[in-house]
């Protein structure tokens, strides 16, 4: 089955700096890569996401990169502020939503003031 | 619009007792999946419905089952509750599932088992 890694385990960073966060996978059929974040007493929610046949998605602050023949995806959050701290996970599967999605053990991200 | 509505938020069995947890998804969503959630393993993907149908399993024991209903509500079951299946449950619903399609999670239920 898939299997994701995902690196760091905790990331702190000075506010308005850039954080970044790793995932790499093995399962080379899996095509659909989302990411998301997880603020303490909540469920998970979709930051962002991304498919095998894109390299790179950009929304706002956040950007997704993904190299397939690597078989590793990032998550870039550039100027980061106090509510971006919380648990980010990368996740990956062959198809779409949340069916059958394989997580990373998380990043703690902490934003130092 | 609501978001995913599980209950209860908070449960606590006893070992061999069973539960069952509810699952709301987001109105016109026909997906439903179910995951596991514990400091040791993580998320952990239990299954998925899709219109009445078991489309797609994790790698848990029998003991853990589910169905969905015409209205897409969703319910899963523990049996024989062991401690080991302390966990945050939580459920996830998008418009079907596959393809270009967000999928939203619920706040959870914290089930403790003693």
């Amino acid at each position: 089955g898939e299997n994701v890694e995902q690196h760091p385990s905790t990331l702190s960073v000075q506010e308005g700096d850039s954080a970044v966060i790793k995932c790499t996978y093995s399962d080379s059929a899996s095509n659909y890569f989302p990411w998301y974040k997880q603020e303490l007493g909540k469920g998970p929610q979709l930051i962002i996401d991304i498919r095998s046949n894109v390299g790179e998605k950009k929304d706002q602050r956040i950007a997704v990169t993904l190299n397939k023949t690597a078989k590793h995806f990032s998550l870039h959050i550039t100027e980061t502020q106090p509510e971006d701290s919380a648990v980010y996970f990368c996740a990956a599967s062959r198809g779409g939503g949340a069916d059958g999605l394989t997580f990373g053990k998380g990043t703690h991200l902490i934003i130092q003031p | 619009k609501a978001g995913v509505t599980q209950t209860p938020r908070y449960l606590i069995k006893t070992r061999g007792q069973q539960v069952t947890l509810s699952c709301s998804p987001i109105s016109g969503h026909r997906s439903v999946s179910w995951y596991q959630q514990t400091p040791g393993q993580g998320l952990q993907f239990l299954f998925e419905y899709f219109s009445e149908t078991q489309r797609n399993k994790g790698n848990f024991p029998g003991r853990f089952s589910g169905r969905q209903f015409s209205n897409s509500r969703s319910e899963m079951n523990v049996s024989t509750l062991e401690l080991g299946d302390s966990a945050l449950y939580l459920c996830a619903s998008s418009l079907a599932g596959g393809g270009v399609t967000e999928a939203f999670f619920g706040q959870g239920t914290r089930l403790t088992v003693v």
